[in-house]
């Protein structure tokens, strides 16, 4: 399968906690975005990254999340101190240069009790 | 701010029945992308339309782009319980919002048997 895919599907943890996504795009897919998804509403962006450079970041992105793409291939996205309010389903998507495609992953289901 | 207004927001018919449903916006988009969403699931590509005026077929799913790249339609003929889902649009615009991918709050159809 060549699709994108990320890990892990379910989160579970109690507020507060550290919580880290690994998203894998498509190979050769230069750009790689975070999206997140509540119940009943539409994907919201939250940053995107062209290769190794996170190029762009919603105010949706509090200083509490951190994202990476540190070689250019697969990325990782850190929420710290976690709220209820984070509990969402985080959506990864790449797509190639020259074409506004993008992708999607299967998601992680994050839940903060 | 980009916005796509996505209408009807819910929507259950009988296996057999037409349908369509409509994605508006005040902005202009350079392409935009349908998606089909299961539960648990991340959206799944349908199609994309770049130009203005374009109408793609998918089996019994036609999109249509409007002239202006501002508003699409999907319409399903002889929609079956297969179809059921949540139906996605989304508009992008490198020049005025980077990368992102605008989506619409959703069309959540049910088809019965």
């Amino acid at each position: 399968d060549t699709g994108v895919s990320q890990d892990p599907r379910h989160k579970i943890t109690k507020r507060g906690q550290n919580v880290t996504f690994r998203c894998d795009p498509i190979s050769e897919h230069n750009r790689l975005y975070w999206y997140r998804q509540t119940l009943g509403q539409g994907p919201e962006f939250l940053t995107y990254f062209q290769n190794e450079a996170q190029l762009e970041k919603s105010r949706l992105l509090s200083d509490r999340f951190s994202a990476e793409r540190p070689k250019g291939s697969f990325s990782t996205l850190e929420i710290q101190r976690t709220e209820q309010g984070d509990s969402a389903m985080y959506l990864c998507a790449s797509r190639p240069s020259g074409t506004d495609t993008q992708y999607f992953g299967p998601g992680t289901r994050l839940t903060v009790l | 701010t980009q916005l796509l207004e996505q209408s009807p927001q819910f929507l259950s018919i009988q296996e057999g029945e037409n349908l369509t449903v409509y994605c508006n916006s005040s902005s202009v988009f350079s392409s935009l992308q349908w998606y089909r969403q299961e539960p648990g699931e991340g959206p799944v590509l349908l199609v994309t339309v770049v130009t203005g005026g374009e109408v793609k077929k998918l089996k019994r799913l036609t999109f249509q782009f409007g002239d202006a790249r501002k508003d699409s339609s999907l319409h399903i003929t002889a929609a079956q319980p297969g179809d059921t889902g949540l139906y996605l649009c989304a508009g992008a615009n490198e020049e005025t919002s980077g990368s992102r991918l605008t989506f619409g709050e959703g069309t959540q159809l049910t088809v019965n048997p």
